[in-house]
């Protein structure tokens, strides 16, 4: 039961490249989010997911998508990158979408965007 | 707007010693609050999780208090050991239908041997 698992670990990119990155979970988990964590921002919502099949956008979606391939499954993408984008990414999951939502997160990504 | 914030920033506290990590939210209208400790460079584990009808929640030498009327929670640590040193994080989940949670800057919290 390995939980949350992220790919890659470390990225790095220069300006205007595209990169996936990728989450699985192996928790049979109906909700997943993607936070970005920024030094004294603490950790902001950029999407959600709370169902398989749905996705929404949270507090800073802008520059990135998204796609719930599967129940197991949910990537964020970034089109073309900016170094404001430069961040430690983590992805989490929860039972269910609701009021008892106890989230469990992923190792993360430490992505750099030069 | 859902603010949380916790204060210290940074704490420092020899080994053996009980401790006290405060965080406060705006907005009382919430669902629930969980504690987090991470680890430098690793993701984010959930500690205690309290339900907004709770009170409190325990496990092991962590104790973590909701007081929702007045917008704060703490987290208690009995004998506190070098290995608890890491960031904690609280973060509640609010909003009517959006089910998000907010989360404060954290704690950084070493204990000296």
């Amino acid at each position: 039961n390995a939980g949350v698992t992220q790919t890659p670990k470390f990225q790095v990119l220069k300006t205007g490249q595209s990169m996936t990155l990728q989450c699985a979970q192996d928790m049979n988990h109906n909700s997943m989010y993607w936070y970005r964590q920024d030094p004294g921002m603490g950790l902001r919502l950029i999407y959600y997911s709370a169902s398989e099949g749905t996705t929404d956008k949270g507090e800073v979606p802008n520059g990135y998508n998204v796609s719930r391939l599967n129940k197991r499954e949910f990537s964020l993408r970034l089109e073309s990158a900016a170094p404001s984008q430069t961040s430690v990414y983590f992805c989490a999951s929860s039972a269910d979408w609701g009021y008892y939502n106890e989230q469990f997160f992923g190792p993360g990504t430490r992505l750099t965007v030069l | 707007k859902q603010e949380v914030t916790q204060i210290p920033a940074a704490l420092s506290v020899p080994e053996g010693e009980n401790l006290v990590l405060n965080c406060s939210f705006t907005d009382s209208a919430i669902y629930n609050l969980q504690w987090f400790r991470q680890d430098p460079g690793k993701g984010l584990t959930s500690l205690l999780l309290i339900q907004s009808s709770q009170r409190e929640q325990t496990s092991g030498r962590l104790n973590a208090s909701l007081d929702k009327s007045s917008g704060r929670s703490t987290l208690y640590i009995a004998a506190s050991q070098p290995g608890d040193s890491a960031t904690y994080l609280c973060a509640v989940t609010s909003g009517a239908g959006s089910y998000q949670l907010t989360f404060g800057k954290g704690t950084k919290l070493s204990v000296i041997p």
